[in-house]
Order: C-alpha cells, then structure tokens, then sequence
C-alpha cells in the first residue's frame, strides 16, 4: 500500500525559507502527489500538483513564494520568504487506483 | 466562483445515522470525481469516500465500508454522505473534495475543499 512519510515540524524565521519533505513508500516513486495547506480552524487550501520529474503547477492565487520540486521518492514544498500566515499544518496527498492517502502533516511554526 | 459547501452535520448518539451534502458551485460537477475526507479532533486527514461524476464507480475506506454511502445528484449538483450504525471513531469534520480536472479515470489531486461539517458522535 501507499505510504506517505512526513516530518511533524518544521519552524524558520520570519523572511526566512523552508523546505518540506513528503517520501512516497517504496515501489510508488514516480507517484504524483499534492500539497495541502491547512491553517488553524480552517479548512484544508490546494497549494500545487508535484509530479516525478519535478513540474508543478499550482493552484489558483498560491504566491510565487510557495514551490515544489522532487528527487526520486521525495517530493519537497519549499516555502520561501515566510510570513507569519504560513504557519499551519502541511498535508502531502497521493491517489492510486480508486483510493486517496495523505501524510501525517508537518507544522510549520514562524519564529 | 468555484466552490463546494457541506451541510447536515451534527450531535448524534452511537449506532445512529447522519446525511452529508455538499452542495458545488461555479463547475459542472458531474464531470468531476468527487471525495468525502474526514478529521478527526486533532488529528490528520482521512480519505473517506469517493465516486464518479456519472455515479458509475465508487470506492470506500476499509474502516466505513458496510455503514456510509457515497452518493451524488448531479442534477442539483450535489453529493451526499449517508452514514449509518455510527460510533465515536467516526466523530470528525467531513469535508467534500473534488478530483483536479474533469476526467473519467480516478484519482487526482484534491483542488477544491469545503469548509467542512462537524459530525460529533456520543450519548
């Protein structure tokens, strides 16, 4: 089965950049996957689409800030230029056939 | 505007049943694989449930196959949840998702989320 591994934090400084790593479980490398952003009591927002060759297009209004890349089974958001309404909890999702599976989330705190 | 708005949750006792719906806006929605996820307090995201946009194919997670179905009126562009013989496990905020562009195949990103309904199951 698909198993996406997530960190459960991360923090950087304000104006600073992080970098978040979403790893696909063994045999799903070249799996697309999504990214996920959900701030405090608020629903879950679509940042961007990150596909095995490292492309991704984003959803609408995400800032230029927000970026994705890959490196064989890791899939990375890297969030530049951080404001303090980047902290939230970031999900990494993944689909196979019929079914959807997320991360556990990372925490993105703002120092 | 595209956007998706769930509905009919609430307090229920154990063994008792709710109705979902998430009424979608701004899209043709029959085109559209469309998802139930849920959050349980304090936890991460579950996929629950999705199905076609022609209604055709549909798919559960082990943990509520037996007890919820997913349905859809594409006519009112609508999806609903029935969720039966409920216990505490099932206590969450169910949000409605749909699948990144129209296709016939399944899955894809989610690129439309709710604001999702609290569903809260105790005696």
């Amino acid at each position: 089965q698909i198993v996406l591994t997530q960190s459960p934090s991360a923090s950087a400084s304000l104006g600073a950049s992080v970098k978040l790593t979403c790893t696909l479980s063994s045999g799903h490398s070249r799996y697309a996957i999504a990214w996920h952003q959900q701030q405090p009591e608020k629903g879950p927002r679509y940042l961007m689409k990150v596909n095995p060759d490292g492309s991704h297009s984003k959803g609408d209004g995400i800032p230029d800030r927000f970026s994705g890349s890959s490196s064989g089974a890791e899939r990375y958001l890297t969030i530049s230029s951080l404001q303090s309404e980047d902290e939230a909890v970031y999900y990494c999702q993944t689909w196979g056939t019929g079914i959807h599976v997320f991360g556990t989330g990372t925490k993105v705190s703002v120092l | 505007e595209v956007q998706v708005v769930e509905s009919g949750g609430g307090l229920v006792q154990p063994g008792g049943s709710l109705r979902l719906s998430c009424a979608a806006s701004g899209f043709t929605s029959s085109t559209y694989w469309m998802s139930w996820v849920r959050q349980a307090p304090g936890k991460g995201l579950e996929w629950v449930a999705n199905i076609k946009g022609d209604g055709s194919e549909i798919n559960y997670v082990d943990s509520v196959k037996g007890r919820f179905t997913i349905s859809r009126d594409n006519a009112k562009n609508s999806l609903f949840l029935q969720m039966n013989s409920l216990t505490a496990e099932d206590t969450a905020v169910y949000y409605c998702a749909r699948d990144l562009g129209p296709s016939s195949y399944c899955c894809d990103a989610f690129d439309i989320w709710g604001q999702g309904t609290m569903v809260t199951v105790s005696s």
